[in-house]
């Protein structure tokens, strides 16, 4: 079935530093969604992509899409302690349903 | 506000014991899933249903069962054939277009322990 690998698990920056998290499927997706998640919370939608190359800012954070549509990136600039939490890629197909990638958590010293 | 419910926050299950974590809906969203989230782990399918009265397993359906009699509502239980339930779970709804998911609404979830 459907592979999402999103990579890598952890990672620990100062505050400032530039964090980037990597997403890539086994197979072609019709569009990619991310999503934060807290400690402690619960899935919080960022946004999707669903054209092939497609980059969409908000503030300091740039997502892509690939050409091929297999792979995507969350690319944060000058990271802040508000920052941390774990992101998580979700692939989605023409089958109904979105496969997730296993986050990457984020920790942000001050 | 509009949003989804899940309740109850925490809950307590007995070996043998079936329990039913509830989840309701005000977004009037067409889709509605269910999912398992272990520490340190992404989010795994259980069940999900697009319509009322229809519903097809995930990745990880067995032991668990759900019906969807109203759209607004997606109930799970977690019987006793799942054998490693402590885990949480989160429920979740989008809109569909064109067959398309447009991102999902989590609710809050419900922190699930086997005592």
């Amino acid at each position: 079935g459907q592979q999402v690998m999103q990579i890598p698990q952890y990672q620990h920056v100062q505050e400032g530093e530039d964090f980037t998290t990597y997403c890539n499927s086994s197979t072609t997706l019709s569009n990619i969604q991310w999503y934060k998640q807290r400690p402690g919370g619960h899935p919080v939608f960022l946004i999707q992509l669903v054209k092939s190359g497609e980059v969409k800012k908000q503030k300091r954070l740039t997502f892509q899409f690939g050409e091929a549509k297999k792979n995507s990136s969350l690319h944060i600039t000058a990271t802040q302690t508000t920052d941390v939490g774990t992101y998580f890629c979700a692939g989605y197909t023409n089958a109904g349903k979105s496969t997730f990638g296993d986050g990457t958590t984020l920790t942000v010293k001050p | 506000d509009g949003g989804i419910t899940q309740s109850p926050k925490y809950l307590f299950r007995k070996e043998g014991q079936n329990v039913t974590l509830s989840c309701e809906q005000n977004l009037n969203h067409d889709a509605m899933y269910w999912y398992r989230q272990d520490p340190g782990q992404g989010l795994r399918l259980i069940y999900y249903s697009q319509i009322v009265n229809d519903f097809q397993k995930g990745d990880i359906a067995e032991g668990y069962s759900v019906s969807r009699e109203k759209k607004e509502s997606f109930p799970l239980t977690v019987t006793s054939a799942q054998k490693n339930p402590t885990a949480f779970y989160l429920c979740a709804s989008s809109i569909l277009t064109g067959g398309l998911n447009y991102g999902y609404t989590f609710g809050s979830g419900t922190r699930l322990t086997v005592v």
